[in-house]
């Protein structure tokens, strides 16, 4: 089975404190994936990387960076917690290895880190 | 923009019933759909595909209906459970793209 592991299911932060979310992924999937989760907003893309040292932004990539240093480990990083960041963050992956026509890429996710930011 | 979207927030059903999840796409370069489970503070897992050569793919009691011309697909839920209650997410990928593009969801209640 996939295992996408986020190492913090819920922190609480003060505004203007660093954070960082950890990801790691057991698959050796080549691609990683950050989202937020919002009520009504669906699932946003706040960044994705496709190999190690890539990175993309994604929809959302305001007030936060990224770092993929090993192709099993994203990371997540609000340089400067605000308020408006409190929300359920989504880690995962996916492999580029599908078949045309059969077998499409499927994206596994993590369990999701709660973050509050007060 | 949205490329996704499934345009019913909620949907309640009683149980033993069929529930008719819907979602809308507008990039008809999207050749490879998804649907996904999520639970309250839980990550979404993945429930069901279907590749764009196909109009159907069925799992149990979950059933995938893609109409390619109307860009449309839906899932179908028979016999509705209690634990089917969860937001539904569907996706849409491009084989030559590593992106996914996500709908805001429908939360589905399967009422005993």
């Amino acid at each position: 089975d996939v295992k996408v592991t986020q190492s913090s299911r819920y922190l609480v932060k003060r505004t203007g404190e660093k954070v960082f979310l950890e990801c790691v992924q057991d698959m050796d999937h080549e691609n990683m994936f950050w989202y937020r989760q919002d009520p009504g907003l669906g699932l946003r893309l706040i960044y994705f990387s496709y190999d190690v040292k890539m990175k993309e932004k994604g929809d959302i990539p305001e007030g936060y960076s990224v770092s993929r240093e090993k192709k099993e480990r994203f990371s997540l990083i609000l340089e400067s917690a605000s308020t408006n960041q409190t929300s359920m963050y989504l880690c995962a992956s996916s492999s580029s290895r599908g078949v045309q026509g059969v077998r499409g890429n499927t994206i596994y996710f993590g369990e999701g880190s709660w973050l509050t930011v007060v | 923009d949205q490329q996704v979207k499934q345009n019913s927030p909620s949907l309640s059903v009683q149980e033993g019933r069929i529930s008719i999840l819907n979602c809308d796409y507008t990039n008809s370069m999207f050749d490879y759909f998804l649907w996904y489970k999520k639970y309250p503070a839980e990550g979404p897992t993945f429930l069901i595909s279907i590749s764009s050569i196909k109009d159907k793919n069925e799992d149990g009691r979950f059933t995938v209906f893609l109409n390619k011309s109307a860009k449309h697909l839906s899932l179908h839920i028979v016999p509705s459970q209690p634990g089917d209650s969860a937001v539904y997410f569907c996706a849409a990928s491009e084989w030559s793209g590593n992106q996914f593009y996500f709908g805001t969801g429908t939360s589905l209640t399967v009422i005993p």
